[in-house]
């Protein structure tokens, strides 16, 4: 399968705890977004990458949440301190240049207790 | 924030009968996408219509924008039972050449009954 791959599909965590999330975007796609979606809504842009450089962040919803690319492959999505309100599925997405659809993976469905 | 709104929320009809989702929007876009959702999964890439174009058709898909009124529709014609999905508009309003930031709506969930 040369889909976008997450991991892990579901994760639950204590209030309070950090967590991780990794998203392997499409071999040959140098653009990679990360969304969060909560029930009921439309996914919310977070951050976007191309290659390695992350070229926006500010809708980054707090201090708490942290995305790297360090090779300009997978990326890791990081919150730290984990709270109720983070409860949601976390999308990742990958897009080659010339392309303006996205590719989404499954999703990353995190519950925090 | 959201920037498109889909209309209805919910909407159920019979299978062979067409589905239309319409969504309203904000800001002056780029390209405006259609995507579907199964329950618990990631979405899928519909269609994508530009800001210089009115109608554009894929398959059994047939969207249009107007956006001298900030709207889209999405007709799904001779429904399937496989139809049955959330379906979310998404606007790129971003100044450089390809999307990197789209906003979605709340969706559109179809049933489709056999």
């Amino acid at each position: 399968d040369t889909g976008v791959s997450q991991d892990p599909r579901h994760k639950i965590t204590k209030r309070g705890q950090n967590v991780t999330f990794r998203c392997d975007p499409i071999s040959e796609h140098n653009r990679l977004y990360w969304y969060r979606q909560t029930l009921g809504q439309g996914p919310e842009f977070l951050t976007y990458f191309q290659n390695e450089a992350q070229l926006e962040k500010s809708r980054l919803l707090s201090d708490r949440f942290s995305a790297e690319r360090p090779k300009g492959s997978f990326s890791t999505l990081e919150i730290q301190r984990t709270e109720q309100g983070d409860s949601a599925m976390y999308l990742c997405a990958s897009s080659p240049t010339s392309d303006e659809k996205l590719f989404f993976g499954s999703g990353t469905q995190l519950s925090v207790l | 924030s959201q920037q498109g709104e889909e209309d209805p929320q919910a909407l159920s009809i019979q299978e062979g009968e067409n589905a239309t989702m319409n969504c309203s929007y904000k800001t002056s876009i780029n390209n405006l996408q259609w995507y579907r959702q199964n329950s618990g999964r990631g979405l899928v890439h519909l269609i994508l219509i530009r800001s210089n174009e009115r109608e554009k058709h894929s398959g059994r898909l047939r969207v249009t924008l107007d956006t001298s009124k900030k709207s889209s529709s999405l007709l799904i014609t001779a429904s399937r039972a496989a139809d049955t999905a959330s379906y979310f508009c998404a606007t790129d309003a971003g100044s450089g050449a390809g999307s990197y930031q789209l906003t979605f709506g709340k969706g559109t969930k179809l049933s489709v009954i056999p």
